[in-house]
């Protein structure tokens, strides 16, 4: 497909595990960024990646979160030892040049619906 | 800090009501503001771009415009099927994308 996907769109997971959620974005895009979106609240950013380096990670809310993108297309958000607050869309997002570009479009994915029990 | 407040939280419109949502903001240097559409279970769709005060953009029924302080997204004669949540979301100098928590449309028939 020509969008970004991202998979797996629901997971279920236990207090205190691992998990791994991944992201293809839009062939070509150089820029890669991450979101968190709870129930009523718009999307909150997390990381963004230019090409395969994180530009900028202030987002991410504490070191069980981390995020890898080693060949400057896919790319993971990791997050250890979750926890109930965690629960959440995941959203990943695409562009062409990146924030180097004033307006440049993000193109979203359909989302990652994380649940912790 | 960049900070974008959108009202109202909810709206529900008869079908061929026209409205404006509104998108409140304080940015350092604004970059672009953006207005996205997301549906139930999907992703935020982009919608439009503005860049300076004064710009304004169409699409169909939706027109947006942009003041140096708020934006607009103005609908007219709106349909059922332009319901859902509307986000906007400003990018400052060298920064990423601030979302509002958005205006969720009904459009009853």
């Amino acid at each position: 497909g020509a969008g970004v996907s991202q998979t797996p769109s629901n997971k279920v997971t236990e207090k205190g595990k691992y998990v791994e959620l991944r992201c293809d974005p839009i062939s070509g895009h150089t820029a890669l960024y991450w979101y968190r979106q709870s129930l009523g609240q718009g999307p909150e950013f997390l990381i963004y990646f230019q090409g395969t380096g994180a530009a900028d990670d202030s987002g991410l809310p504490n070191d069980r979160f981390f995020a890898v993108r080693p060949e400057g297309s896919v790319s993971t958000l990791k997050i250890q030892r979750t926890e109930r607050g965690d629960s959440a869309v995941y959203l990943c997002a695409s562009s062409l040049m990146g924030l180097r570009t004033g307006g440049d479009i993000q193109y979203f994915g359909a989302g990652t619906r994380l649940s912790v029990l | 800090e960049d900070q974008v407040t959108q009202s109202p939280e909810a709206l529900r419109l008869q079908e061929g009501e026209s409205s404006s949502l509104n998108c409140s903001y304080t940015v350092s240097g604004l970059r672009g503001l953006f207005w996205y559409r997301q549906d139930p279970g999907k992703g935020p769709e982009f919608l439009f771009t503005l860049y300076s005060a004064g710009e304004e953009k169409e699409k169909e029924r939706l027109k947006a415009t942009l003041t140096k302080k708020e934006s607009f997204l103005h609908i007219t004669a709106p349909k059922p099927e332009d319901s859902a949540t509307y986000l906007c979301a400003v990018q400052g100098r060298y920064s990423t994308l601030t979302f509002g928590k958005g205006t969720m449309l009904l459009v009853s028939p």
